[in-house]
């Protein structure tokens, strides 16, 4: 059974990096059939898919253009983990974030980080 | 971009009787090269994480009840519940994942009448 678990803390100020990991068990960041996904969800926005990574012979990426000059997704073969940092934050980015698994759709997400950005 | 707009915002049924919602794609998301419609539809409760429910716009996720079903081709996609429970009270989103970049719709609220 896959499982994800975010960490980070809930709280950054204004114009600071948003750091957010999220830790796979049950599959591996680096599997050839699988990406990984953050996804944030606020009232204004609803559900905003944000950036993707995965691994077929070599890294690759996505981002969202509406972060793309803020944001890096990163993974962690050593821990078997990924990683969010979203950078020069306004309280316009207050939102649940969400890890995900995509094995075609979203299947597995993890439980949520709300991430509080204050002025 | 692709943008999902579903019908209605909300939707309040019996207990028992059919709830049906709606969801339209701005670009069709039927791949050609497999024939299968990169469509998903999730239950959100509040306070948890979106739960998938229908995947290739008609095929349910392991464990999910088969009162549960998706529909539909190309730009026009619908769940059916088909004989609503309380444990179905919920928020429901479409989601396409033909991207990057990947979008979902608005979120349907439904609620017991």
């Amino acid at each position: 059974q896959v499982q994800l678990q975010q960490s980070g803390p809930g709280l950054v100020k204004s114009s600071q990096t948003l750091s957010l990991t999220c830790a796979i068990s049950g599959d591996s960041v680096s599997g050839n059939s699988v990406a990984w996904i953050w996804i944030r969800q606020s009232p204004s926005r609803g559900l905003e898919w944000l950036a993707r990574t995965y691994y077929r012979s070599k890294w690759y990426f996505d981002y969202a253009v509406s972060v793309k000059s803020r944001i890096t997704i990163n993974p962690d073969t050593s821990k078997n983990h990924f990683s969010l940092q979203l950078n020069s934050v306004t309280p316009e980015d207050t939102a649940v974030y969400y890890c995900a698994r995509q094995r075609d759709h979203f299947d597995y997400w993890g439980q949520g980080t709300l991430v509080t950005v204050s002025s | 971009d692709i943008v999902m707009t579903q019908s209605p915002d909300s939707l309040a049924v019996s207990l028992g009787e059919r709830a049906t919602i709606n969801c339209k794609s701005s670009q069709s998301v039927l791949d050609s090269f497999n024939n299968k419609n990169h469509l998903a539809w999730y239950q959100q409760k509040p306070g948890q994480p979106p739960k998938a429910l229908i995947y290739w716009a008609s095929t349910r996720e392991s464990g999910v009840p088969d009162r549960f079903s998706g529909s539909g081709s190309g730009t026009d996609f619908t769940l059916t519940i088909s004989s609503l429970q309380a444990d179905d009270v919920a928020l429901y989103y479409c989601h396409q994942y033909s991207g990057p970049p990947f979008t979902f719709g608005q979120g349907t609220k439904l609620e017991i009448k």
